[in-house]
């Protein structure tokens, strides 16, 4: 069945630093992709996504480019912040499916 | 317009007592979705209902466990005759009708079995 692999945590990470989570997927045919976060208390935000291959996702300077090839969908930021302290998912949804499957998440932490 | 609800957040039942999660999803959204997360885990897809219909339950566990989402009110997962394996984070999504829509999550229920 579909699965998705993602870096193991936790990250810990000084403020301005560069930021890559791994993730790696297996799936059938030409799953959506995604990046949800998840900040203490709350519940899973989407932080990205693309649908087909080479399409790179972006927002609030976090990156990810869907590379078929590797199978992969790594997650990039360039500075990070304190508030960028969370734990973050990799998850797809395969082919019109209305369900996630999901990467184990990687907890990010941001020092000052 | 309110994100989607759970409640409760925290729940404690012992052994063989039921527990029941609600879920209201938001305004306009008729699709929910339900996810278990265990310790260390990432999230497990259990189930998926539209209004009156269960379209998906592949996730579900055979036995125990149900879910409904009815014509008014909200969406509730039901754990009869509780374990300690079923001490989880559950969590609720919502998304409106159409093609890949987004799902928008909830807090989650915290449900620790003693």
């Amino acid at each position: 069945g579909d699965s998705v692999t993602q870096m193991e945590g936790p990250v810990t990470l000084s403020e301005e630093a560069f930021l890559t989570i791994n993730c790696t997927y297996t799936a059938t045919g030409y799953p959506s992709l995604f990046w949800y976060v998840q900040y203490p208390g709350e519940g899973l935000q989407l932080l990205l996504k693309a649908t087909k291959a080479d399409d790179k996702g972006s927002n609030k300077g976090f990156e990810a480019t869907y590379r078929k090839e590797t199978t992969s969908f790594h997650l990039e930021k360039g500075s990070v912040q304190v508030s960028d302290s969370a734990v973050y998912f990799c998850a797809l949804s395969e082919g019109g499916s209305e369900k996630l499957v999901f990467g184990k998440g990687t907890k990010l932490t941001v020092n000052p | 317009n309110a994100g989607v609800m759970q409640n409760p957040r925290h729940l404690v039942r012992r052994r063989g007592q039921e527990a029941r999660l609600r879920c209201s999803p938001m305004k306009g959204h008729s699709h929910v979705y339900w996810y278990r997360q265990l310790p260390e885990e990432g999230l497990k897809f259990m189930v998926y209902l539209q209004k009156e219909n269960i379209i998906d339950e592949s996730g579900m566990p055979k036995e125990r466990f149900s879910a409904e989402f009815p014509k008014e009110g909200p969406s509730i997962l039901r754990i009869q005759q509780v374990v300690r394996g079923d001490s989880a984070a559950y969590f609720c999504a919502s998304s409106p009708p159409g093609p890949q829509p987004e799902a928008f999550f909830g807090q989650g229920t915290r449900l620790t079995v003693v």
